[in-house]
């Protein structure tokens, strides 16, 4: 599986846009962008995923780079609820098309 | 619509002794998966059914790891003999299909001690 490099953590003031960055160079061009994120003493639940094109849900939208070697998970207004370790993850064609996690971005917000 | 449940929530074991756990997946969903999370890190993938078929299982620890999913439904991952190096969180999750485009709805997960 490709990897993804994101930075450690990350930390926001509560009501302001945060940047989440994903740097993903050996993409191919079957994979998708996922996006889970991990709310302390809970599992991982699905925030977006993406191919080529920018995408928009209610929680949060996913710019993904013309070359598509990096993403950028947008959270419009980070709420405390926004806490949590976000990870990005390429999900291709292989067999299962599993997910494998890396250490993910720890997103502190601040009141 | 009902999430993914697991039980226990917690468990506390000695050494050497057996330990199981056990999911039901979101009705429907034919893909089921188990994943192991050491504090500090990201889940990682121990195996992964399609119905009651075992897709993935490169990552189990055969020798002392086993699930199974009987009916294609509900599923039991088993650790015999547990090692203290099994201390983790065990999550189940399950997708609708296994389709790369599909989410995964994970559940609360299971806190195994090994003391």
């Amino acid at each position: 599986d490709a990897k993804t490099t994101q930075p450690n953590s990350m930390e926001s003031n509560e009501e302001e846009p945060v940047h989440l960055p994903c740097n993903h160079s050996t993409i191919s061009g079957t994979d998708y962008i996922h996006w889970y994120r991990q709310l302390p003493s809970q599992g991982p639940e699905y925030v977006i995923h993406g191919l080529t094109s920018n995408v928009n849900n209610r929680m949060a939208s996913l710019a993904i780079a013309e070359d598509r070697k990096s993403s950028t998970l947008i959270l419009h207004r980070a709420t405390l609820r926004d806490a949590a370790v976000y990870y990005c993850i390429l999900r291709g064609n292989n067999a299962g098309n599993m997910l494998t996690f890396g250490g993910g971005t720890r997103l502190m917000v601040k009141p | 619509e009902a999430g993914v449940a697991q039980s226990p929530r917690y468990k506390i074991i000695e050494k050497r002794q057996s330990v199981a756990f056990w999911c039901n997946p979101i009705s429907g969903h034919a893909t089921l998966y188990w994943y192991q999370q050491i504090l500090g890190q990201g889940p990682k993938l121990l195996i992964q059914f399609q119905n009651n078929g075992v897709v993935d299982d490169s990552q189990l620890p055969k020798d002392r790891f086993s699930a199974e999913r009987l009916k294609g439904v509900d599923s039991t991952l088993k650790i015999q003999p547990a090692k203290l190096e099994d201390s983790a969180v065990y999550l189940c999750a399950s997708s609708f299909t296994g389709g790369n485009y599909n989410e995964q709805f994970f559940g609360p997960g299971t806190r195994l001690t090994v003391l």
